[in-house]
């Protein structure tokens, strides 16, 4: 069964700093992996979304990797803005079941200005 | 396009009551979802649609029913609900079920409480 894992659960930063959230997910086989993004009381806004074939994708002062073999998705952030501040959800979707996305529990992260 | 839209935004229910919560999106998506979102559990999956006519159960469908007569709306059902259905409820789509990228979008959420 797929499982997806988020480290660290929180994360306080001070502004500018450059940061990684990580995700890791126990079945290589998936399909894609999408970073999403929750403000307080709000809905998920999609970050970046990665296919398996792929690597990494970017945009602006985002970056995602993907390294299916050793399970691992990290999301950099560089020069990070109090405005940042929210919390960070990975999802898989396996490729085995594409109607099934498993999300991670999420990381906090709170930039200090 | 106003992309994914849930209503109500909050709604408090006594147990036992029936109530609908809707969701419609206007991408032309095939794949429409719903999901809870409870402290320290996530976001589980509730049901989900593929297409028109067409839906199936995801981690926790116990308690909720579902249908999609439309490809724009997937309105989730409680029929007697429970304290336990106290949650936030995510609904989800995507454009194509065969294929594509599967990005989802998100609707904004509704708040439901159980008394």
């Amino acid at each position: 069964k797929q499982e997806v894992t988020q480290i660290p659960a929180a994360l306080s930063v001070p502004e500018g700093e450059n940061l990684v959230l990580n995700c890791s997910f126990t079945d290589s086989a998936i399909y894609n992996l999408q970073w999403f993004r929750q403000d307080p009381g709000k809905g998920l806004t999609s970050l970046l979304l990665i296919q398996s074939s792929q690597r990494e994708q970017t945009s602006g002062r985002l970056n995602a990797s993907l390294d299916k073999s050793s399970g691992r998705s990290t999301l950099y952030i560089a020069a990070s803005q109090p405005g940042d501040s929210a919390t960070y959800l990975c999802a898989v979707r396996p490729s085995t079941s594409y109607d099934k996305v498993i999300f991670g529990p999420g990381t906090s992260l709170s930039v200090i200005p | 396009n106003a992309g994914v839209t849930q209503t109500p935004k909050f709604q408090v229910l006594k147990t036992g009551q029936s109530m609908t919560l809707q969701c419609a999106q206007d991408m032309n998506h095939e794949y429409m979802s719903w999901y809870r979102q409870d402290p320290g559990m996530g976001l589980r999956l509730i049901h989900y649609s593929v297409g028109a006519g067409i839906t199936d159960q995801g981690e926790v469908p116990n308690g909720y029913n579902v249908s999609r007569s439309t490809t724009e709306d997937f309105p989730l059902r409680l029929l007697s609900a429970a304290p336990s259905q106290t949650s936030v409820y995510f609904c989800a789509s995507s454009y194509s079920w065969t294929g594509g990228s599967h990005e989802q979008y998100f609707g904004p959420g509704t708040r439901l409480t159980v008394t």
